[in-house]
C-alpha cells in the first residue's frame, strides 16, 4: 500500500490569492489524482496529474484555476487561483496501485476562503 | 458515462446489529472493480473492501461483505456486529481500466450504543 502526505491539513485565505497543496506518495505511482469535496457530499474529481505532461481536467474544471504539476512519480501540487468564497471545500489527493486496482488518499485540506 | 447511486443518505444501527447499504451503478465496460471506501471524521478515505467484477464470488474482509449482482448492477455492502468505530461517511466507488474512479454520493452510517 502507498501512504500519502497532503499539506497543509487546513488553511484560511483571502479572497484573490491563492494556495498550493502538496501531495508527497512513499512510493512512485503512476496515477495520482486530485478532487475536491464539498462538506457533506461526494468527491467530485478535478482533474489527473499526469507525470511530464500537463494534467487532463474534467469537465468545469480549467488550468487557469487549478493550475497542477507533476514532477516526477510521487509528488503532485494543485493551486487553487485567485481564490473566492466558493472554493471553500476539501481538496483530496489521490494515487492509484495500477496492480492491484486501488486508490490511496491523503487526509486532505481543508481550505476556507474568507 | 459511469455513474454510481447510493441511495441511502443516512442509516442508523445499534451496536452488534447488523446493516446493509445499497448501491447501483451503470457501465458498458466488462472488465472494471468496485469498491467501498469510509470516510470517518477524520476525512481520511479508507478503503473497506474492493470487488473484481470478472470473480463471482462476494468479497469479504472480516465484518464486512459484499452482495456482487453482476447482472442487476447492484454493489451492496454489509456491515455484521457493528461497531461504534464503524460510524463514517462510506462511499461506493467504481473504476474501470482507465483508472478514474466515479464515486456515489455517500451513505452517513451512524452506529449507537
Amino acid at each position: 500500500s502507498a501512504v500519502i502526505s497532503q499539506k497543509p491539513s487546513r488553511d484560511i485565505c483571502q479572497r484573490g490569492t491563492s494556495l498550493t497543496i502538496q501531495c508527497q506518495v512513499d512510493s512512485q505511482v503512476t496515477m495520482m489524482f486530485w478532487y475536491r469535496q464539498q462538506p457533506g457530499q461526494s468527491l467530485t474529481l478535478i482533474a489527473t496529474a499526469n507525470q511530464g505532461s500537463e494534467a487532463t481536467y474534467e469537465s468545469g474544471f480549467v488550468i487557469d484555476k487549478f493550475p497542477i504539476s507533476r514532477p516526477n512519480l510521487t509528488f503532485s501540487t494543485l493551486t487553487v487561483s485567485n481564490m473566492s468564497p466558493e472554493d471553500s471545500s476539501i481538496y483530496l489527493c489521490s494515487a492509484e496501485d495500477r496492480a492491484n486496482t486501488e486508490a490511496f488518499f491523503g487526509q486532505g485540506t481543508r481550505l476556507t476562503v474568507v | 458515462a459511469q455513474t454510481v447511486t447510493q441511495s441511502q443518505p443516512e442509516m442508523s444501527v445499534q451496536e452488534a446489529e447488523t446493516v446493509t447499504l445499497s448501491c447501483t451503478y451503470d457501465t458498458s465496460e466488462n472488465n472494471y472493480y468496485l469498491f467501498w471506501y469510509k470516510q470517518p471524521p477524520s476525512r481520511q478515505m479508507i478503503l473497506v473492501i474492493r470487488q473484481e467484477a470478472y470473480k463471482q464470488q462476494n468479497a469479504t474482509e472480516n465484518r464486512f461483505s459484499v452482495n456482487f449482482q453482476k447482472a442487476a448492477k447492484s454493489f451492496s455492502l454489509k456491515i455484521s456486529d457493528s461497531q461504534l468505530g464503524d460510524t463514517a461517511m462510506y462511499f461506493c466507488a467504481f473504476t474501470d481500466s482507465w483508472g478514474k474512479f466515479q464515486f456515489g454520493a455517500g451513505t452517513q452510517v451512524v452506529v449507537t450504543p
